[in-house]
């Protein structure tokens, strides 16, 4: 079955930065695209950043544009998500989705979530 | 930025109710609509997708309506499992965009 399994979050400092994971298994996972989104401590959720099946792509939200990278291993099934000048607002729980096209269809939805990893940016 | 706005925020309801949540689009999004259940302490799962399509393992009380800018989630009749978050998000185009989520209550 599909699983995906984030890690690396923690407590950091603003402005320091910090490298989080997500391990694939169960699927083709070179043949997906994935997603990170997140949700800050009782709200909701927010759209982060997105990478192709092949890496091929890559898309932010403003929020965190020129901040945060996207990136995938698919020799690993590993994704990533690397963030610099982590700023309070930043706090939230990340999650990594895969995102599935229906038939047909060039625009997909998020099939399976991770549990998620929660970072805190805080002095 | 495309906006999603769901309502109402959140409602009371009764097992067995017939309950209607609306989500509209700040611009026409197609039918690249999405609705998601979150509860408490998990992460979200998938209902509808492509405003109408049930997901595999959703059960039938669930139902997803609408195109260009405005839909609909409807559970036929709520079932005490079904107390939850649930947010729409489009797929059209990015940033990809949830709404603020309603909250369905007791």
């Amino acid at each position: 079955q599909v699983q995906l399994v984030e890690s690396g979050g923690g407590v950091v400092q603003p402005g320091r930065t910090l490298r989080l994971s997500c391990a694939a298994s169960g699927f083709t996972f070179s043949s997906y695209g994935m997603h990170w989104v997140r949700q800050a401590p009782g709200k909701g959720l927010e759209w982060v950043a997105l990478i192709w099946y092949d890496g091929g792509n890559k898309d932010y939200a403003d929020s965190v544009k020129g901040r945060f990278t996207i990136s995938r291993d698919n020799s690993k099934n590993t994704l990533y998500l690397q963030m610099n000048s982590l700023r309070a607002e930043d706090t939230a729980l990340y999650y990594c989705a895969r995102s599935v096209w229906p038939p047909g269809h060039s625009h997909g939805y998020y099939e399976s979530w991770g549990q998620g990893t929660l970072v805190t940016v805080s002095s | 930025d495309i906006q999603m706005t769901q309502s109402p925020s959140s409602l009371s309801a009764s097992v067995g109710d017939r309950v209607t949540i609306t989500c509209r689009a700040s611009q026409s999004i197609n039918i690249y609509l999405n609705w998601y259940q979150q509860k408490p302490g998990k992460a979200p799962n998938v209902l509808i997708y492509t405003a109408s399509s049930l997901q595999s393992g959703v059960p039938s009380r669930f139902s997803g309506s609408g195109s260009g800018t405005d839909f609909t989630l409807t559970i036929s009749s709520l079932q005490p499992e079904d107390f939850a978050t649930y947010y729409c998000q489009q797929s059209y185009t990015s940033p990809y965009t949830f709404g603020q989520g309603t909250k369905v209550e007791i």
